[in-house]
């Protein structure tokens, strides 16, 4: 079974700063799909950025980048030029790319990083 | 183009009581996966089902069931309600396959006196 684990149960930030939030998970699989969620007070799940396991390239999208290390099994966000906006918990999350039955709907989540941004 | 729904938003039960909880996915989506959030963790996920099909089960006990109805809408059922089955229930719809983007409902806050 997949394991997500974000280490950081808080982070903060000043506004305009860079902050990188963590995760590391484990699996056996060589194809797999990485998510970074944010989940603000309002509760709705929002997709940030998602990498594929097969590609080297790093995802970045807008002020938000990821560091995929595949050998380590690690899978950090980097926020830039951090907004008031960017406030919320974080959710790392992990889906298999298997066929042959697996549930594509089964995402595995960390324990989530509480992020505050000081004006 | 709305998003998906979730109703209730909020609901109050006690123990030994059962539950039924409502999603309409996003149009054109036909798989929902449900998930359970307790405070301060991360989502756990209890189902999903595709084409009106359960296509994959998490490690919950048989108190909880649900079902996806032809026009793709979902209910989560649960019965013989716990307190420790206070949570937010989360259920996200997405288009079929591995690549397809889960997009999530609000929530109902569900909590078990």
């Amino acid at each position: 079974a997949q394991t997500v684990t974000q280490s950081q149960p808080e982070m903060s930030v000043q506004e305009a700063e860079t902050v990188t939030l963590s995760c590391t998970y484990d699996t056996s699989e060589s194809d797999y799909y990485l998510f970074w969620y944010k989940q603000p007070p309002s509760r709705q799940m929002i997709l940030v950025i998602r990498q594929e396991a097969y590609k080297q390239q790093n995802a970045t999208e807008n002020r938000f980048s990821v560091n995929f290390q595949k050998a380590a099994k690690s899978f950090s966000l980097k926020i830039s030029d951090s907004q008031l906006g960017d406030a919320a918990m974080y959710f790392c999350a992990y889906r298999s790319q298997s066929a042959g039955g697996t549930s594509y709907g089964k995402l595995t989540f960390g324990q989530g990083t509480i992020l505050t941004v000081h004006p | 183009d709305a998003g998906v729904t979730q109703s209730p938003t909020h609901l109050i039960k006690t123990r030994g009581q059962h539950v039924t909880l409502r999603c309409s996915p996003i149009s054109g989506h036909k798989s929902v996966s449900w998930y359970q959030q307790v405070l301060g963790q991360g989502p756990q996920f209890i189902f999903q089902y595709y084409e009106k099909e359960e296509r994959g089960r998490g490690n919950f006990p048989d108190r909880f069931s649900a079902r996806q109805f032809p026009n793709y809408s979902s209910e989560l059922n649960v019965n013989a309600l716990l307190l420790g089955d206070s949570a937010l229930y989360l259920c996200a719809s997405s288009l079929a396959g591995p690549t397809g983007e889960l997009f999530f409902g609000e929530g109902s806050r569900l909590t078990v006196l």
